[in-house]
């Protein structure tokens, strides 16, 4: 059974700070890895997608690597705003997509 | 309508009683999802769709059934509400399941809370 695991599960800086969120999953056979941002009681809204076969997707300050052999993905946020504070939840996505529990990301002006 | 729309938002339910949950996706996208989120557990598949006509059970489906009539409707109904069913209901849609790479897209939510 697939497992996401989200590191850490919440962070707080200052802002203009460059950030790194992690996940990790157990089994690799994953067709893509998707990040999303939830804000508090609402929807998740998607970030990136990074395909099995692609290492790296870029969006503005915001970059997602994938190591599907190691069961890694990486969301790196440059310069971060307060407006940047959210829940960030990873997915893997086989048949529906299984999510790790999240980063509440809290950045402080 | 853009995107996807789910019905009601909220709703308070008395358990035991049957409740339909509505979601409508205008994207005519080929898939379509019910995830529940919950405290500690984060986001888990309920049921699935790949195609109208077509449906699957993720992780928890028990005591909740679909059906996909057309492309654009996807219906997660609670036969009979228990208090375990509180939750989150998140509905997702995603183009071309048949090629296993693409995106998926939510809908706002609704909270259900059985009482």
């Amino acid at each position: 059974k697939q497992e996401v695991t989200q590191i850490p599960a919440a962070l707080s800086v200052p802002e203009g700070e460059n950030l790194v969120l992690n996940c990790s999953f157990t089994d690799s056979a994953i067709y893509n890895l998707q990040w999303f941002r939830q804000d508090p009681g609402k929807g998740l809204t998607s970030l990136l997608l990074i395909q099995s076969s692609q290492r790296e997707q870029t969006s503005g300050r915001l970059n997602a690597s994938l190591d599907k052999s190691s069961g890694r993905s990486t969301l790196y946020i440059a310069a971060s705003q307060p407006g940047d504070s959210a829940t960030y939840l990873c997915a893997v996505r086989l048949l529906g997509l299984t999510f790790g529990e999240g980063t509440q990301l809290t950045v402080n002006p | 309508i853009a995107g996807i729309t789910q019905a009601p938002t909220s709703q308070i339910l008395a358990a035991g009683r049957r409740m339909t949950l509505r979601c409508t996706q205008d994207m005519r996208h080929n898939a379509m999802y019910w995830y529940r989120q919950d405290l500690g557990l984060g986001l888990r598949l309920i049921h699935y769709s790949n195609t109208a006509g077509t449906t699957g059970k993720g992780e928890v489906p028990d005591g909740y059934s679909v059906s996909r009539a057309n492309t654009d409707d996807f219906p997660l109904t609670l036969a009979s509400a228990v208090p375990s069913q509180t939750s989150v209901y998140f509905c997702a849609s995603s183009p071309l399941e048949g090629l296993g790479y693409n995106e998926q897209f939510f809908g706002p939510g609704t909270r259900l809370t059985v009482l």
